[in-house]
């Protein structure tokens, strides 16, 4: 059953600290999204990747958000150093064919920064 | 400025009555238009994509369509099991993404 790994799955850290979420993404897709979603502004797109390449990081915060792709089966996002206001559920998809086609999530990361 | 709307907020039908959400968007040209579902506490779930107006594509009870200013998704007899918060996304032609609000659809038995 292939999906989309997310690690941890909760997250409780202090401001100031370094956050750093990982995510597997579903063997052969070669397209990866790093998205936050929030009760007040919903779900907003950080960064994409093609073929480990970013498309577009335009929609992260660039002095403390850090997106990479090590490797074909690893994404991480990075957040140095974390501020409260970064609290929200941090998901990761990707997708098979490109940014134009479907794409399965993971199930999230949800980070509290106290 | 590229946006897109989607409406209601929120829906509140009883099961087996069908109707509609809206996802109406301005984008400078759009290379595909998505909907998603999302349950409480889980990633939001790829349901279509659709990529040129006059285009449709249907699942089970939800029929997703597009012209050249919004997108409608159909939701035929519903049944409690389809309550969900259903999210519209476009890309454009600079390969950037826009979300929708979403629209909490409760489909009450």
């Amino acid at each position: 059953d292939a999906r989309v790994t997310q690690t941890p799955r909760d997250k409780v850290t202090e401001m100031g600290q370094e956050v750093t979420m990982r995510c597997q993404p579903i063997l052969g897709h070669n397209t990866v999204f790093w998205y936050r979603q929030t009760m007040m502004q919903g779900l907003e797109l950080l960064a994409y990747f093609r073929n480990r390449a970013p498309l577009d990081d335009s929609g992260m915060p660039k002095d403390r958000f850090s997106a990479e792709m090590p490797d074909a089966t690893l994404a991480t996002l990075k957040i140095q150093p974390s501020e409260p206001r970064d609290s929200a559920v941090y998901f990761c998809a990707s997708g098979p064919l490109g940014p134009n086609t479907e794409a399965f999530f993971g199930q999230g990361t949800r980070l509290t920064v106290v | 400025e590229d946006q897109v709307t989607q409406s209601p907020e929120a829906l509140r039908l009883q099961e087996g009555e069908s109707s509609s959400l809206n996802c109406s968007y301005t984008v400078s040209g759009l290379r595909g238009l998505f909907w998603y579902r999302q349950d409480p506490g889980k990633g939001p779930e790829f349901l279509f994509t659709l990529y040129s107006a006059g285009e449709e594509k249907e699942k089970e009870r939800l029929k997703a369509t597009l012209t050249k200013k919004e997108s409608f998704l159909h939701i035929t007899a519903p049944k409690p099991e389809d309550s969900a918060t259903y999210l519209c996304a476009v890309l454009d032609n600079f390969n950037k993404f826009y979300f929708g609000s979403g629209t909490k659809l409760n489909v009450k038995p």
